[in-house]
């Protein structure tokens, strides 16, 4: 299952609402979560299950979709939200794929 | 809190093997909960998996790089590895090791990363 995500990058300022697209090229039902990376650190878990918030996550993030189309929405970007978003697939496991990543910076 | 520690060389020669350990600290990798893996990450790319194994040693790999790796758990130390033979440039990247929930299927817990760069 291949996963693509759009825009690959944005500019954006704070306070903005941002919405990232993650499509898989097959259904894989709510089987969808995401992930925010920081330049030089680890991905962190955002919201898993398509639209679970993990805990601690502030709940400006949002996720929804089902099937082929998910998004991951930020109702108002922070300074510390600036980063890469990837969205990661699990109903193909026990294969494991993630998608091209969304750069998010500021405008 | 669970906390993931890699350790190994940075740099490793090309055609030989790359190996990498992973210590668990604040939690046990027996406790049956997680699935112990390897991530990748190229320099200025996107993530890709490698492998993972569960602590009674059963594992899965990526079929793109199954047939070079070989990830190996050791409970006693509470410590999971991995070893990627035959390395080339293209293997150059920073290798992550996280714990995957076993219910829900995603990493939760993350190392920090360690560069390893595979040149002569």
């Amino acid at each position: 299952i291949q996963l693509t995500q759009s825009p690959s990058s944005l500019s954006a300022s704070v306070g903005d609402r941002v919405t990232i697209t993650c499509r898989a090229s097959q259904g894989i039902s709510s089987y969808l979560a995401w992930y925010q990376q920081k330049p030089g650190k680890a991905p962190k878990l955002l919201i898993y299950a398509a639209s679970t918030l993990q805990s601690g996550v502030p709940s400006r993030f949002s996720g929804s979709g089902s099937g082929t189309d998910f998004t991951l929405t930020i109702s108002s970007l922070q300074p510390e939200d600036f980063a890469t978003y990837y969205c990661q697939q699990l109903n193909s496991y026990p294969r494991i794929t993630f998608g091209p990543g969304t750069k998010v910076d500021i405008k | 809190q669970v906390q993931l520690q890699e350790s190994g060389p940075g740099l490793v020669k090309p055609s030989q093997t790359l190996s990498l350990t992973c210590t668990v600290s604040g939690g046990s990798i027996s406790s049956g909960g997680y699935y112990w893996s390897w991530i990748r990450q190229h320099p200025g790319k996107g993530l890709e998996w490698i492998g993972y194994i569960y602590y009674s040693g059963s594992t899965y790999y990526n079929p793109s790089l199954k047939s070079r790796v070989t990830i190996s758990v050791d409970t006693s130390k509470n410590q999971f590895s991995l070893k990627l033979s035959s390395v080339t440039a293209a293997d150059t990247a920073v290798y992550y090791c996280a714990g995957m929930v076993r219910g829900v299927k995603v990493f939760d817990y993350w190392g920090q990363g360690t560069l390893v760069t595979v040149s002569s």
